[in-house]
């Protein structure tokens, strides 16, 4: 069955520091990977995407990898402010009948 | 650009009335999704739509559930007779390409079934 597992559900950080988002999934075949923020009260953002091919990718604070093999990505973010604070949510593309698969979403509460 | 357009922004209903959801797309965009998205569900694809045509319509929950696409700039995502279960936030986007390529979200509708 494919599924998308994000890790940890919800967290709380103060500002200023890191933390790191995990998302494992088992669709088959892979074509691409996003991450999404989704502010409260608004739609989804696409922050990256990664494709096979890519390890690592970054957009400003937001680092995202992929370990195709194992089949995880993270979603690392650095220095964070207090607008870092929404759902992240993980969505990856199925290669053959252009199926996406959503995580449930990890919740990131940032505290000044 | 204005985005993704949504309307209503906030809707609440009586079960058993019928809802008609709005969204105008990005301008250009050869592609628009409907989602839906609860707490106990998260984000849900309903059904999408290149140039207009239906490709997958698996994601829609029952036939109380129809959508529709007559042109570019516009879709409906109708509910009738709606229930209590139906109460989510939809989302309307749009995307250059198809499923996999980054898609634009509106702000979403708050439906809301008494």
């Amino acid at each position: 069955k494919n599924q998308v597992e994000q890790s940890p559900q919800s967290l709380i950080i103060l500002e200023g520091k890191n933390c790191t988002l995990q998302c494992n999934y088992t669709v088959s075949p892979f074509s691409n990977l996003r991450w999404y923020k989704q502010d409260t009260g608004r739609g989804p953002v696409s922050l990256t995407i990664m494709t096979f091919s890519e390890n690592t990718k970054s957009n400003g604070r937001y680092t995202a990898t992929l370990d195709a093999d194992t089949k995880q990505s993270s979603l690392h973010i650095t220095a964070s402010q207090l607008s870092d604070s929404a759902s992240y949510i993980c969505v990856v593309s199925k290669a053959a009948g252009n199926k996406l698969t959503f995580g449930g979403g990890t919740r990131v509460l940032v505290k000044p | 650009d204005a985005g993704v357009i949504q309307s209503p922004r906030h809707e609440v209903t009586e079960m058993g009335q019928e809802v008609t959801l709005r969204c105008k797309p990005i301008s250009g965009h050869n592609s628009l999704f409907w989602y839906r998205q609860t707490m106990m569900r998260g984000l849900e694809l309903l059904i999408y739509f290149n140039n207009n045509v239906p490709i997958d319509d698996s994601g829609m929950p029952e036939d109380r559930f129809s959508a529709k696409m007559p042109n570019a700039s516009f879709s409906t995502l109708k509910i009738q007779p709606s229930e209590p279960r139906d109460s989510a936030v939809y989302f309307c986007a749009s995307s250059l390409g198809q499923v996999g390529t980054e898609a634009f979200f509106g702000q979403g509708t708050r439906l809301t079934v008494v």
